[in-house]
């Protein structure tokens, strides 16, 4: 089955650090992924979409400038919080849908990344 | 009115028995239906997909659609504590271009 990598799974630093998360989708091509955070006993929130070789589409309200987003190859993107600060402690999730077998498929998501910022 | 809307709960069902999940979607056009599960601490895992009308089972767990009513639901049987967590109703609009739209998740509890 399709399977999504997220690396790191935790993430523990200092206010002012900027953090870089991984996904790689291993054994399919994902021309788009999908980035979203979950505060505890909430609802997972799509932060914004990465797109293959052009800009992410940023859901309202995040800020593009703070969460930067790279999407270079069919199977990378990643996430970068920059100059992270406690309040961007949260659960960082990544998902992916295979681009070859049409527009109908799941997203499969990564195992996430816990950050915590001190 | 939100586009994909699921109950909460918590929903508590006695371990053995059928817990029902129920989902509503606002849009028409919709084709594609899924169902994910949510472990506490833990990112969503899809169990189940749905694009027709009926029901589609896959060992314990039967999905229904009904794109006329606009809902599709999950159906679980012979419920195991291992089946509590939070299950999330996912929908693909004709308006979501490449992303699923998903449900604010119920909580499922079953009750040894």
């Amino acid at each position: 089955g399709a399977v999504v990598s997220q690396h790191p799974s935790r993430v523990i630093c200092k206010s002012g650090t900027s953090v870089k998360i991984e996904c790689r989708s291993l054994d399919f091509q994902a021309t788009t992924m999908f980035w979203y955070r979950q505060f505890p006993k909430q609802s997972l929130m799509l932060m914004a979409t990465s797109n293959e070789g052009s800009k992410a589409t940023y859901e309202q309200g995040v800020e593009k400038d703070k969460f930067l987003i790279n999407h270079a190859s069919l199977t990378l993107s990643t996430l970068t919080v920059t100059s992270a600060h406690p309040e961007d402690s949260s659960f960082y999730i990544c998902s992916a849908r295979d681009s070859d077998r049409g527009g109908n498929q799941p997203q499969h998501f990564g195992d996430g990344t816990r950050l915590s910022i001190l | 009115q939100k586009e994909v809307e699921q109950n909460s709960g918590p929903l508590s069902v006695p371990e053995g028995a059928i817990a029902s999940l129920n989902c509503t979607y606002s849009d028409r056009g919709s084709q594609s239906f899924f169902w994910y599960r949510q472990y506490s601490g833990k990112s969503p895992e899809l169990i189940m997909s749905i694009y027709s009308n009926g029901d589609k089972e896959d060992g314990r767990f039967t999905a229904q659609l009904n794109k006329a009513s606009q809902y599709v639901s999950l159906l679980i049987r012979d419920s195991q504590p291992s089946d509590s967590a939070t299950y999330l109703c996912a929908v693909k609009t004709t308006s979501s271009a490449s992303k699923i739209i998903f449900g604010s998740g119920t909580r499922l509890s079953i009750r040894p």
